[in-house]
């Protein structure tokens, strides 16, 4: 079980937006704005896509943002293309279990 | 182009040890917090420990769960990281990645929180299984 919660999967048609939730606790996500998002293709290693919450890396897409709200941080995608398809990770620093925590991902499925 | 070449992953026997290598190119470990992530099927991916920078001391910290059992180390001669995994069980059966750290600066504190993985290799697969 993981120490933040994902829904197991989204679903949405190209140009449409879908957004990821991404649920921990005072110790973690609401605690600190040290969220950061992964991108992991089928059989493909992950890849950072946001980090401090909201910002996104060099050569990250704009359509990809993050939010937070309380114990919640959210990645959305907007304009979804086929290539968004691909299980998406969160992570948050935390002061428990360990120094960072993961949720157990989300498989995006573009219809 | 900065890369790390995993190795060393295999079959081991439950209660038998191994280490892992994760070798650098185009960049010096010696001046990078980087830490050990593994990825399972069941419990998607779990952050094991890190180690940080030779100047702010090259300790190590470790997740609760593997605490005791795995040791992080690094060779600086060899620009290489370890992971060296003792008292396997099936549970540890996972594909296991090192990545390379970034941080935040916090103005307030004067701190720099590393809390997010920048860089990761291929990664390298354990299985323990009898």
């Amino acid at each position: 079980q993981s120490a933040l919660t994902q829904p197991a999967s989204v679903s949405g048609s190209p140009g449409q937006s879908i957004t990821i939730s991404c649920t921990g606790t005072h110790n973690d996500v609401g605690a600190y704005d040290y969220v950061s998002w992964y991108q992991q293709h089928p059989g493909k290693v992950p890849k950072l896509i946001i980090f401090d919450v909201s910002v996104r890396p060099s050569g990250i897409s704009t359509r990809f943002s993050g939010s937070k709200s309380g114990n919640t941080a959210y990645l959305t995608i907007s304009g979804l293309q086929a290539e968004d398809e691909a299980d998406y990770h969160c992570s948050s620093y935390s002061t428990s279990i360990a120094l960072r925590v993961f949720g157990g991902g989300t498989r995006l499925t573009v219809l | 182009e900065v890369q790390l070449v995993e190795s060393g992953g295999g079959l081991v026997k439950p209660g038998g040890s191994l280490r892992l290598s994760c070798t650098a190119s185009e960049f010096t470990v010696t001046d990078a917090w980087m830490s050990w992530v593994r990825q399972t099927p069941g419990k998607g991916l779990e952050w094991l420990g890190r180690i940080k920078s030779a100047t702010k001391g090259g300790t190590t910290d470790y997740a609760a769960a593997v605490r005791g059992r795995f040791t992080i180390s690094r060779d600086d001669s060899k620009n290489t990281l370890y992971l060296h995994m003792d008292s396997l069980n099936t549970e540890d059966t996972a594909m296991y990645y090192c990545t390379i750290d970034g941080s935040h600066y916090d103005t307030l504190t004067g701190y720099y929180y590393y809390y997010y993985m920048d860089v990761w290799g291929k990664g390298t697969t354990v299985t323990v299984s009898s």
